[in-house]
């Protein structure tokens, strides 16, 4: 099987920057995307391809690549953002369409 | 604006199979620019892609689950559904229907979730 590997969690103090890390064989040929889950809440889309951001979602949020590496960056973290951040993509063989990674849970102090 | 709402029984018994449907308003299930899927989420857990259909047909479907999953679409109530059968306690999860743009070339994504729908497997 195909896994993307996350730190379980990851914490900043208000107006920090955070940055979660997302490994993975094939992502220097995959993109990979981003999820916000808020308790009780459905995940909703915050970084699509690599680097996109969709509307709504506020500029603080970025990805980046790098290798076997990718991203999510937020910065001037706010207590709102605290949730826990999923990547996703896929292997390069097709096996396996869409992986999750296993999540990280972003705390505020 | 597109709202997703899933929609089945919240306790199944264990054995029996699982069935969900997910009524799209706001949008036509019909677009050719999306395909339709579901994912689930154990409690305390991560998630896991279960199946994408596209309105003509195409299906696809997480190889763990293949054997045990049908997905398939009725666009003329604007809805599509999953069945999942003999079940067992460790499917137990929320259950999200989710709307995949075509991603034309990369891996699929899901830009629209719906609530959720707690699916109990208990006797």
């Amino acid at each position: 099987s195909y896994e993307l590997t996350q730190p379980p969690s990851v914490s900043v103090s208000p107006g920090q920057t955070a940055r979660i890390t997302c490994s993975g064989d094939a992502l220097p040929k995959q993109s990979a995307y981003w999820y916000q889950q808020k308790p009780g809440q459905a995940p909703m889309l915050v970084i699509y391809k690599d680097t996109e951001r969709p509307s709504g979602i506020p500029e603080r949020f970025s990805g980046s690549s790098s290798g076997t590496t990718v991203t999510l960056t937020i910065s001037g973290v706010q207590a709102e953002d605290e949730a826990a951040y999923y990547c996703q993509s896929a292997d390069t063989s097709g096996t396996y369409p869409v992986v999750f990674g296993g999540g990280t849970k972003l705390t505020v102090l | 604006q597109l709202q997703l709402q899933g929609s089945g029984p919240g306790v199944v018994k264990p054995s029996e199979t699982l069935s969900l449907t997910c009524s799209v308003s706001g949008g036509s299930i019909s677009s050719s620019n999306y395909y339709w899927g579901w994912i689930r989420q154990s409690p305390g857990t991560g998630l896991e892609w279960i199946a994408n259909i596209y309105y003509g047909g195409s299906k696809y479907y997480n190889p763990s689950l293949k054997s045990r999953v049908t997905i398939s679409v009725d666009t003329s109530k604007n809805q599509f559904s999953l069945k999942l059968s003999s079940v067992t306690a460790a499917d137990t999860a929320v259950y999200y229907c989710v709307r995949v743009p075509d991603p034309g070339g990369d891996p699929w994504y899901f830009d629209s979730w719906g609530q959720g729908t707690l699916v109990t497997v208990s006797s």
